[in-house]
């Protein structure tokens, strides 16, 4: 079984509709990550948690939001979806615990979101 | 601000050949470097990795890179590629206490047969 999933794997919505992207991690790691993935722009980072009760922005929150309901949880929501947040979206997790000043990240196998 | 620069886009190359994957950072302090590699249809998982030590790098499915501190690169080789290995690479960087990876735009691998 895979350590990090998300659901849905696929979404094609309309504009203005409210979606909500899950992510669930098995690896007991503190750190989650949520990424959207355009061609030609690689990864940019929309939100961060360290732990439960710990929720930093990215370099692009503007129109998402997050919820880390455990540490194993971390969904990302669009209030109202627009165009031009279709692209492919990503959650990552990091473990903090082994006292290293980085952290890999291991990923998801990713949510493709369409917006009409 | 630290920031990473892949220099190719696309690079085709024949199966068998030999490739070489540009990666620049910039940034004024200490860094960890790593390279990332996505199949088609999959998520990213790491290829290798530089944290201090040996410049030189080696990673999984024979790909290795070389850490050049004057020169602010990283590039990923390796010596002959597969049909396998067509996917996308991502050179990332982290600086600092913080453990936000910047990632590059990407570089996607097209291996001709």
């Amino acid at each position: 079984d895979a350590d990090v999933t998300q659901t849905p794997r696929n979404r094609i919505t309309k504009t203005g509709k409210r979606i909500m992207l899950e992510c669930s991690q098995t690896k007991g790691h503190d750190r989650m990550y949520w990424y959207r993935q355009d061609p030609g722009l690689g990864l940019r980072l929309i939100y961060y948690s360290f732990d439960v009760k710990d929720i930093n922005k990215g370099e692009i929150s503007d129109g998402y939001s997050v919820s880390r309901q455990a540490q194993a949880k971390f969904s990302l929501s669009l209030e109202s979806a627009i165009p031009n947040q279709t692209a492919l979206y990503f959650c990552a997790t990091s473990d903090s615990l082994k006292g290293l000043s980085y952290n890999e990240q291991f990923f998801g196998p990713g949510t493709r979101l369409t917006v009409l | 601000a630290q920031s990473v620069t892949q220099l190719d886009s696309q690079v085709p190359v024949f199966e068998e050949a030999p490739v070489e994957l540009r990666c620049n950072y910039s940034s004024s302090v200490s860094v960890y470097l790593f390279w990332y590699v996505q199949y088609p249809n999959q998520g990213l998982q790491l290829l290798l990795k530089y944290l201090s030590g040996s410049t030189l790098v080696k990673g999984i499915n024979g790909f290795e890179a070389e850490f050049n501190k004057s020169q602010t690169s990283f590039h990923l080789r390796k010596p002959s590629v597969h049909i396998s290995d067509t996917a996308e690479y991502f050179c990332a960087v982290i600086t600092g206490r913080v453990d936000k990876i910047i990632f590059g735009k990407g570089t996607r691998l097209h291996i001709l047969p």
